[in-house]
């Protein structure tokens, strides 16, 4: 099987504009959540989405926010970038909401300039 | 608010020794936990977990202990290898449609 696909690898971006980030879990996993990680601050948890519907939400401004597709691939979405959002964000997968144990892609590493 | 603390941001251990890693916990209603290890430019891999009604589980050379009273597990690795040098993250969770909690990661380095 296929694990967590994340795209892109790397971005550049700067202050101001948007950017959008894409995930494919591993097939038949219905739970996609996202992290951000920064350097000294770990996993923060953004958002988890089941069956197109985001089922927890971290404590994360409105300028990020997140969607999911039938085919349970997972896009999430930051406007008006500003510095301190550059970070390494990951993308998580599991069967389903029940299940403990997180899959994780490499992440996207986003610089914002 | 910390729910989940790795108070060591840095372990370093000799090849063949044990690794110690310390995790803290604050919130009595997680009833789940595990570790991550992570690499550069990897995202992290599940490496064990335990649920609260144990207080051990095993697998291979990794061992996850759990002291409820204390809030406190510990992950313990014997023999440390080489390749075990990556950060290590803790993280738990509350029964129901809960997100995982991780905390900061102890960066572990194994010395040959």
């Amino acid at each position: 099987k296929a694990g967590v696909t994340q795209t892109p690898r790397y971005l550049i971006k700067t202050r101001g504009q948007q950017v959008t980030l894409s995930c494919s879990p591993i097939s038949g996993h219905r739970s996609v959540s996202w992290y951000q990680q920064t350097p000294g601050q770990g996993l923060q948890f953004l958002f988890e989405y089941f069956s197109e519907t985001q089922r927890n939400k971290g404590n994360f401004p409105g300028r990020f926010s997140g969607r999911q597709f039938s085919n349970s691939r997972s896009e999430m979405n930051v406007s008006t970038l500003e510095l301190g959002d550059s970070a390494l964000y990951l993308c998580a997968s599991r069967p389903g909401q029940a299940n403990n144990e997180q899959f994780f892609g490499p992440g996207t590493r986003l610089t914002v300039l | 608010d910390q729910q989940v603390k790795q108070n060591s941001p840095s372990l370093s251990v000799q090849e063949g020794r044990i690794s110690i890693l310390n995790c803290d916990y604050t919130n009595s209603m997680f009833d789940y936990f595990l570790w991550y290890k992570k690499y550069p430019a990897e995202g992290p891999t599940f490496l064990i977990s335990i649920s609260s009604i144990k207080d051990k589980n095993e697998d291979g050379r990794f061992t996850v202990f759990l002291n409820k009273s204390a809030k406190h597990l510990s992950l313990h690795i014997v023999p440390s290898q080489p390749g075990d040098s990556a950060v290590y993250f803790c993280a738990a969770r509350r029964s129901g449609n809960t997100p995982l909690v991780f905390g900061k990661g102890t960066r572990l380095s194994v010395i040959a």
